[in-house]
């Protein structure tokens, strides 16, 4: 059984704080890794990709590979509350598709 | 450019009936996708289509099926539906860019109630 997991949270941070999000998955051939963010109501949208192990910063996101621990993770830096939203992380476990397996996303919610 | 349009935006449909949700894309995409979104449950890939002509099924098949109409369009049908099904459906279509990524770009969803 192919697995992402997530802790559904939810996540709370002082605006201007580091929110932390964590992720684990199952394959351990698993080949790239996705961030989404989803507002309520709306459609989700990528935030971030990887697929080598180490980390990858854009702007305020950075996205953490472990392979060997089969987790990956997001910092939101300096967070605010328009960052307010469920981040969905998703594992591409099917060889030469573009398939992912979703976690089941966790909730983040910045105070004022 | 519209990217990933579906329709319905909402139906409300008695247990049995059946109805056809609608997606279409205009960024030339080869694959699309079908997810159903259920609280706590993140994103389920109901039917996956690589290329034109081509389906696969996902985590939760049973009681969809699709139709690649074209390279464009990609359907979800529900012959029998049941309150089981009662969720938001989202559409999605992706192409791969240089260093392997593959960006999933969705639709705005269709919230879908069996009665």
């Amino acid at each position: 059984q192919k697995e992402v997991e997530q802790n559904s949270g939810p996540l709370s941070v002082p605006e201007g704080a580091i929110a932390s999000l964590n992720c684990t998955y199952s394959d351990r051939g698993s080949q790239s890794f996705f961030w989404y963010r989803q507002y309520s109501g709306k459609s989700p949208e990528l935030i971030m990709f990887i697929y080598s192990n180490g980390d990858k910063e854009d702007g305020r996101f950075t996205a953490q590979l472990n392979k060997a621990s089969q987790y990956v993770s997001l910092l939101i830096r300096d967070s605010q509350p328009s960052d307010s939203a469920t981040y969905l992380c998703a594992v591409n476990m099917f060889y030469n598709t573009g398939k992912l397996i979703f976690g089941q996303g966790t909730t983040l919610q910045v105070k004022p | 450019n519209a990217g990933v349009t579906q329709t319905p935006k909402f139906q409300v449909l008695k247990t049995g009936q059946s109805m056809t949700l609608q997606c279409a894309q205009d960024m030339n995409h080869n694959s699309m996708y079908w997810y159903r979104q259920d609280p706590g449950m993140g994103l389920r890939l109901i039917y996956y289509s690589a290329s034109e002509g081509t389906t696969d099924k996902g985590e939760v098949p049973n009681g969809y099926n699709v139709s690649r109409l074209n390279k464009r369009e990609f359907s979800l049908r529900l012959e029998s539906a049941a309150p089981s099904q009662t969720s938001v459906y989202f559409c999605a279509s992706s192409e791969v860019e240089a260093g392997g990524k593959d960006t999933q770009y969705f639709g705005p969803g269709t919230r879908l109630t069996v009665l």
